[in-house]
């Protein structure tokens, strides 16, 4: 079946040490994007790529990379993770944003 | 700028009452898309409905029934003869249309739905 797959499904990560992120698509969808949705609160987007073209939210931080190698794969790289970046990590896709289909996410754990 | 507004923040049904979680909503565009989303506490998304502007047909799928109003700027979602299974929170957003470099979910806060034996 064709659908958003997001790796690992838990990530623990060290205060402070990178860390990545997957997401592949078998849609051949055009639009990827990346949500951050932190307990109890309504998942926010962190940026998109439409195709090739990278488009940053104005308030996300820095710490925060994307990186789109083809149009099956997107990366979420965070530099130096804080404990404030623990959170639920959504990539979902959209072909021209009609109609999404969401990963089951990766539940970052930052200690 | 748009908004989605979610003013319960959790309900607590016993199984088979009907319920219905509120949504409003606020955008400047005159095309559209709302949604509703159904998140278990596994925590996947699961997509339950869309409906753009133009379409203010209600719609019923089983169980489910949303009541689109552009007067009242609603997108309220009913369950009917609700079961433990629907436990979990549902989110309401918005979006806009795609204006050729891609848009996006602008979410409401959601609502946790409890349904207890």
């Amino acid at each position: 079946d064709a659908m958003v797959i997001q790796n690992p499904r838990y990530q623990v990560t060290q205060f402070g040490k990178p860390v990545t992120l997957s997401c592949s698509q078998t849609l051949n969808h055009n639009v990827m994007y990346w949500y951050q949705q932190k307990s109890s609160q309504a998942p926010k987007l962190l940026f998109h790529y439409y195709d090739k073209d990278f488009n940053n939210e104005a308030d996300t931080p820095d710490n925060f990379q994307s990186r789109r190698p083809n149009t099956s794969f997107c990366f979420l790289d965070i530099r130096s993770p804080g404990l404030g970046d623990a959170a639920m990590y959504l990539c979902a896709t959209s072909r021209d944003g009609l109609g999404y289909t969401f990963g089951s996410g990766t539940r970052l754990t930052v200690v | 700028a748009q908004k989605v507004t979610q003013a319960q923040t959790e309900i607590s049904v016993v199984e088979k009452e009907d319920v219905t979680l509120d949504c409003v909503y606020e955008t400047r565009d005159t095309t559209y898309y709302l949604f509703w989303y159904k998140q278990p506490p596994s925590g996947e998304l699961v997509f339950l409905i869309r409906r753009n502007s133009f379409d203010e047909q209600n719609e019923i799928s089983g169980r489910y029934s949303w009541n689109f109003q552009k007067s009242t700027s609603s997108f309220n979602f009913t369950i009917t003869a609700s079961q433990v299974v629907d436990s979990a929170v549902y989110f309401c957003a918005l979006s806009e249309a795609w204006t050729g470099g891609g848009n996006k979910l602008t979410f409401g806060t959601g609502t946790q739905l409890k349904v207890e034996l």
